[in-house]
C-alpha cells in the first residue's frame, strides 16, 4: 500500500553505508523536532527527537543533528541496513500554532 | 499493547456516500489526533482531541468532515458526502502528552478511495 509521493527527493544508499537525511524547517520559534520513519502501507514511526536547547542526539544507529542558525535538521544512519528502506519525515512543533507539522519526505532506498 | 487500531484500512466508495473511519487509540493515551496524507499535500493535521475534548479543527477541510469522540477509547472521523478529491489515506495517532514531550503513535492508516 503506497502512501506517500511517487516524486519525493529519493536517497541511494549502498548497504552498509551511512546516511544523511536533510531537513529544513521553517520556523525559527520552533523548540521540538521529531523525526518519523514511514514503510509502504504503515503509519509514521518515531525515531529519535531533538530540543532546541541541543544541537545533537543520538539513538541506536541513529544520530539527530540540529543547526539553529541556519534552520537545518538531519538524520545520519550509521551502517544503513535494507529495513531502513522508508519515507523518512521531519516535523516541527512551531510552524502552525505550536501543532506539529510535518515535512514533505525523504525517500530512502537501500541497495544490497 | 495493540497500538492504535483503525479501521476499514481499504474503503472504496462513490461520490456522495457517507465514509466513516474508526480509530482505537492505545489505552492510557490523553490525546488523539487525525491526520490525512496525499501526494500533494503530504501529511496533514485534521482535527485532535485532548481527554475526548476537541481542541483544534481547523484542519478540518469543510463542514463535510466531522470527529467525534465519545469516550477515550474511540474516535470516528466522518464524511459526508464524500467526494474524489477526500481520497487520501486517513491515520489517527494517540500520545500521552502532546507533541512538545512525547511522540505519536500512529495506527495503520485507512485508505479512502472515493469514485
Amino acid at each position: 500500500g503506497e502512501s506517500v509521493g511517487l516524486h519525493l527527493p529519493t536517497l541511494s544508499v549502498q548497504e552498509g553505508d551511512n546516511s544523511i537525511i536533510n531537513c529544513a524547517y521553517s520556523n525559527s520559534a520552533s523548540d521540538y523536532f521529531i523525526w518519523y520513519k514511514q514503510e509502504s502501507g504503515k503509519g509514521p514511526q518515531f525515531i529519535i527527537d531533538i530540543r532546541s536547547n541541543m544541537d545533537k542526539r543520538q539513538g541506536q544507529r541513529v544520530t539527530v543533528l540540529l543547526n539553529k542558525t541556519v534552520k537545518h535538521l538531519s538524520l545520519q544512519i550509521a551502517a544503513t541496513q535494507p529495513g531502513d528502506s522508508a519515507v523518512y519525515f521531519c516535523a516541527e512543533n512551531g510552524a502552525a500554532g505550536n501543532k506539529l507539522t510535518f515535512g514533505g519526505g525523504t525517500r530512502v532506498l537501500v541497495k544490497p | 499493547d495493540a497500538g492504535v487500531i483503525q479501521s476499514p484500512r481499504h474503503e472504496v466508495t462513490e461520490m456522495g456516500q457517507e465514509v466513516t473511519l474508526r480509530c482505537k487509540p492505545i489505552s492510557g493515551h490523553d490525546y488523539l489526533f487525525w491526520y490525512r496524507q496525499t501526494m500533494m499535500r503530504g501529511l496533514e493535521l485534521l482535527i485532535y482531541f485532548n481527554n475526548n475534548v476537541p481542541i483544534d479543527d481547523s484542519g478540518m477541510p469543510e463542514d463535510r468532515f466531522s470527529a467525534k469522540m465519545p469516550n477515550a477509547s474511540f474516535s470516528t472521523l466522518k464524511i459526508q458526502p464524500s467526494e474524489p478529491r477526500d481520497s487520501a489515506v486517513y491515520f489517527c495517532a494517540s500520545s500521552l502528552e502532546g507533541w512538545n514531550t512525547g511522540e505519536l503513535f500512529f495506527g495503520e492508516g485507512s485508505r479512502l478511495t472515493v469514485l
